[in-house]
């Protein structure tokens, strides 16, 4: 199976403050790889796919980057409603898999 | 606007059957992959399997000897069933959508149901 570490699992962040989560696989998966973000008792949402397509709807300041093993989100202004747990999944090869999430929290 | 809605029973004794329905209104099945994901209390999530329009299946090797997923078109739903369920099945369940992109794997998910959360328990 291939594993997707993601670091930090925890981020402490202001309103207005650049926030970067990084997704790693552990083999390479090309630019199979998607970005959700899940509030609390919520579903997750589709924020990009494709590594850098933004689902539509959603807001510009999100951006996506990579290939192969590594992987970026970038919130480029961090707004109240991004506050959420974020997570990556890979749809490479069988069986899909999810990172662990990272948490993004108000400091 | 496409909307997907699970519902079942919210507890299951041990080794029997989780049975849950999600149904589908505002779209069709055509041209969608149907999906099963669930989340633990506190943990991440965990792809079950996914049904083509056609009926294909495919599903995570861990759950697959007591995973089936099945589709009814005609009632817009799709279903999960898990046998010989233990404590660690215990969680929030989802139904989501894929488009089918032919050769070209596109296994996001998008949109997901509300979830429904399945609890293991004698």
């Amino acid at each position: 199976d291939i594993q997707l570490t993601q670091s930090p699992s925890f981020l402490s962040a202001s309103v207005g403050d650049r926030v970067t989560i990084t997704c790693r696989a552990s083999q390479g998966i090309s630019s199979y790889l998607a970005w959700y973000q899940q509030k609390p008792g919520k579903a997750p949402k589709l924020l990009i796919y494709a590594a850098s397509t933004l689902q539509s709807g959603v807001p510009s300041r999100f951006s996506g980057s990579g290939s192969g093993t590594e992987f970026t989100l970038t919130i480029s202004s961090l707004q109240p409603e991004d506050f959420a747990t974020y997570h990556c999944q890979q749809y490479n090869v069988y069986p899909l898999t999810f990172g662990g999430g990272t948490k993004v929290e108000i400091k | 606007q496409v909307q997907l809605r699970e519902s079942g029973p919210g507890l299951v004794k041990p080794s029997e059957t989780l049975s849950l329905t999600c149904t589908v209104s505002g779209d069709s099945f055509s041209g969608f992959y149907w999906i099963w994901i669930r989340q633990p209390p506190g943990k991440g999530l965990e792809w079950i399997g996914h049904i083509s329009n056609s009926g294909s299946t495919k599903y995570n090797p861990s759950l697959k000897s007591r995973v089936t997923i099945s589709l009814d078109t005609s009632k817009n739903q799709f279903s999960l069933k898990l046998n010989y369920v233990i404590a660690a099945d215990t969680a929030v369940y989802y139904c989501a959508r894929s488009p089918d992109c032919g050769r070209t794997s596109c296994f996001w998910f998008d949109p997901w149901g509300q979830g429904t959360l399945v609890t293991v328990s004698s």
